[in-house]
C-alpha cells in the first residue's frame, strides 16, 4: 500500500523567511497531494493541493510542486507570517486506494519573531 | 455555509464501554470519510462512505462501524473501548464524483478520551 513520508518534523524560520516541507509518496498509481494545516484543537484545514498532470500550483504566499519521476511533492512558504505557525500534513491518494487520504507524519512550522 | 459539524467536541468514557460520534457534512457533499488522529502523529483512515454505501475501510478492528444516513450525515460507532481508543476523530466531507477524488473537507473533530 501507499506510504508518505515526511520531512523535516520541526521547521523554525524566522519571520519573513521561507519554509519548505518535503514529502515522498511510494505509489505510483496516487495522483492528488493535498496539503493540510492543522492548528492546536482543531481539525486540519485544505491549505492547496496539485493532481498528478500539474507540477507546479500557486496560491499567493503557497505553492506546491510536484515531481512524479521521483516521487516527491513540496510545500512552499514565502513571507512567513506568525499565523503561519501550525503543524503541516501532506497526503497522498489514488483511485486504487479508493481515494482515501494516507497521511505524512507531519511538520511542526514555527515562525520566530 | 455551514462547514462540517461533528458532535460531542469532546468526550470521556469509561473502557469497555461503546462511544457513537455524529457528523454532517457541507451541504451538497455525498461523501463522509472517518479518520483516527493520536496526538502527534498524522490521521489515519478508518471508513469511507459514499451514497450510503461503504466505499473503504482502514485496518481497525471491528469494533468500530459506521453508516451513512439517508441526508448524507454520518455516525461512527466503537464498541469495547481500550485506552488505546483515545485520540481525535475527524470527519471529512467531500463532493467525491466517482470520477475523481475531489477536496476534502474536515470538521473540528471529537476528542474522545477513554479512561
Amino acid at each position: 500500500g501507499e506510504n508518505v513520508e515526511q520531512h523535516p518534523s520541526t521547521l523554525s524560520v524566522q519571520e519573513g523567511d521561507s519554509a519548505v516541507i518535503k514529502c515522498t509518496y511510494s505509489d505510483s498509481a496516487s495522483n492528488y497531494f493535498p496539503w493540510y494545516k492543522q492548528e492546536l484543537g482543531k481539525g486540519p484545514q485544505l491549505i492547496i493541493d496539485i493532481r498528478s498532470n500539474v507540477g507546479e500550483k500557486k496560491d499567493q504566499r503557497i505553492a506546491v510542486t510536484l515531481n512524479k519521476t521521483a516521487k516527491h511533492f513540496s510545500l512552499h512558504i514565502t513571507e512567513t507570517q506568525p499565523e503561519d505557525s501550525a503543524v503541516y500534513f501532506c497526503a497522498a491518494s489514488s483511485l486504487d486506494s479508493n481515494y482515501q487520504l494516507i497521511w505524512g507524519a507531519g511538520t511542526k512550522l514555527i515562525i520566530k519573531p | 455555509d455551514a462547514g462540517v459539524t461533528q458532535s460531542p467536541t469532546h468526550l470521556i468514557k469509561t473502557r469497555g464501554q461503546q462511544v457513537t460520534l455524529r457528523c454532517s457534512p457541507i451541504s451538497g457533499h455525498k461523501s463522509v470519510s472517518w479518520y483516527q488522529q493520536v496526538l502527534g502523529q498524522g490521521p489515519q483512515f478508518i471508513f469511507q462512505y459514499y451514497e450510503k454505501e461503504e466505499r473503504g475501510r482502514g485496518n481497525f478492528p471491528d469494533r468500530f462501524s459506521a453508516r451513512q444516513f439517508p441526508n448524507y450525515s454520518s455516525e461512527l460507532n466503537v464498541n469495547a473501548l481500550l485506552l488505546g481508543d483515545s485520540a481525535l476523530y475527524l470527519c471529512a466531507s467531500s463532493r467525491m464524483t466517482g470520477t475523481g477524488n475531489t477536496e476534502a473537507f474536515f470538521g473540528q473533530g471529537t476528542r474522545l478520551t477513554v479512561v
